[in-house]
């Protein structure tokens, strides 16, 4: 069965610093990118980050871009988000999930599939 | 980046009634459209892909069609669990998800 477990959310003041890590089980990791998507409390899904298979490439939503890193590690089957510089709008339930991609590049068939039970980070003073 | 809007963003239904939620991109996204189904406290779950193929285990009363810029997914015989929100997800270029559609029972 394929498994996704997220931790390391927590209460964070603004402008400070918390890695999230996904833990896979169940499936070849190295074969799928892996996405995080968050949802603020009452709002709707925003897709965060994406990284390939091996791990060279990465992808960011405008939103985060200079702020958040993902990154992977193969020998622990875990997908990480360190999310620096945050802001009370980062805000949100952060889940990791499975990236089926088509092609390496968009535009190209991607869906995610299974998604984690999310890890809660809320940014406040 | 391409804007997808659901309408309508809430629905009440009886169980057994047919719904069809739809999907609008402001550009075409040839069929680069995906669903899911999420229930309050629980993360989104993958119903339809690549705009009409039905995942895994998903019931057969879920549909989805469209391409272009205009999707729909429907529910032909709503039942107890698909009491839900519903979202679109687009993947042409970046990753963007429509706003969601909460069914509600009636």
């Amino acid at each position: 069965e394929v498994q996704l477990l997220e931790s390391g959310g927590g209460l964070v003041q603004p402008g400070g610093s918390l890695r999230l890590s996904c833990v896979a089980s169940g499936f070849t990791f190295s074969s799928y990118a892996m996405t995080w998507v968050r949802q603020a409390p009452g709002k709707g899904l925003e897709w965060v980050s994406s990284i390939s298979g091996n791990g060279d490439t990465t992808y960011y939503a405008d939103s985060v871009k200079g702020r958040f890193t993902i990154s992977r590690d193969s020998s622990k089957n875990t997908v990480f988000l360190q999310m620096n510089s945050l802001r009370v709008e980062d805000t949100a339930v952060y889940y990791c999930a499975r990236d089926y991609r088509s092609v390496p590049a968009a535009p190209q068939y991607n869906w995610f599939d299974p998604w984690g039970q999310g890890t809660l980070v809320t940014v406040s003073s | 980046d391409i804007q997808m809007t659901q309408s309508p963003s809430s629905l009440s239904a009886y169980v057994g009634d047919r719904v069809t939620i739809t999907c609008r991109a402001s550009q075409s996204i040839t069929t680069y459209l995906n669903w899911y189904q999420q229930k309050p406290g629980k993360a989104p779950k993958l119903l339809i892909y690549a705009a009409s193929s039905l995942q895994s285990g998903v019931p057969s009363r879920f549909s989805g069609s469209g391409s272009g810029t205009d999707f729909t997914l429907t529910i032909s015989s709503l039942q107890p669990e698909d009491f839900a929100t519903y979202y679109c997800q687009q993947s042409y270029s970046p990753v963007g998800f429509g706003g969601g559609t909460k069914v509600e029972i009636k």
